[in-house]
């Protein structure tokens, strides 16, 4: 019952590079979400999937895109990587509206 | 747009004793919800307890414990008989419509034995 994976776990980047931020859930839910986590700042929403096919922007998009691979799978890509996005990372995913999110291990990002 | 509000960055019980953390959130939303989650120093995000907007009864969880008022917008956990593995950042957050959460800056809960 793996339920959320993320892969990596950690990952050092310099300024410049790119790279992917893979999960996948096992559960059968329709909605999956980006979000990164920075001290004194909470969990921030970077982009969402309501459903298989549609992607939107959450509150902080500026330097990521993602991917709806199908329903299963949500990526996270950094183009173009910048030291202010050194933070951790999770993936999410939830059944239904108004139903709890489950939530992958984190990936610590560190850009130098 | 919708906010949350955790005034208490840190906060320190001792084992057994009662606490309170506090949330405030502002929405304009008819039909929304609340959760606390639970992140201990593993990392994981860890569901503590849901609420409707629209039931009033308080949500219940074991030694977790709400105090939803609506008209207040206020939403605080109570945790009881506090235990060693207790110890944890808690967030409070609120869905709506589109289900996206929208979390708090946390609370840092230390329980001392």
């Amino acid at each position: 019952n793996a339920g959320v994976t993320q892969t990596p776990k950690f990952q050092v980047l310099k300024t410049g590079q790119s790279m992917t931020l893979q999960c996948a859930q096992d559960m059968n839910h329709n909605s999956m979400y980006w979000y990164r986590q920075d001290p004194g700042m909470g969990l921030r929403l970077i982009y969402y999937s309501a459903s298989e096919g549609t992607t939107d922007k959450g509150e902080v998009p500026n330097g990521y895109n993602v991917s709806r691979l199908n329903k299963r799978e949500f990526s996270l890509r950094l183009e173009s990587a910048a030291p202010s996005q050194t933070s951790v990372y999770f993936c999410a995913s939830s059944e239904f509206w108004a139903s709890s999110y489950t939530f992958g291990s984190g990936t610590r990002l560190t850009v130098v | 747009a919708q906010t949350v509000t955790q005034s208490q960055p840190e906060m320190s019980v001792q084992e057994a004793e009662t606490v309170t953390l506090s949330c405030t959130y502002d929405t304009s939303e008819n039909n929304y919800y609340l959760f606390w989650y639970k992140q201990p120093p593993s990392r994981q995000m860890i569901l503590v307890i849901r609420q409707e907007a629209y039931k009033q009864q308080n949500a219940t969880e074991n030694r977790f414990s709400v105090n939803f008022q609506k008209a207040a917008k206020s939403f605080s956990l109570k945790i009881s008989d506090s235990q060693l593995g207790d110890t944890a950042m808690y967030f409070c957050a609120n869905g709506g419509a589109t289900n996206k959460l929208i979390f708090g800056t946390g609370t840092l809960l230390a329980v001392q034995p």
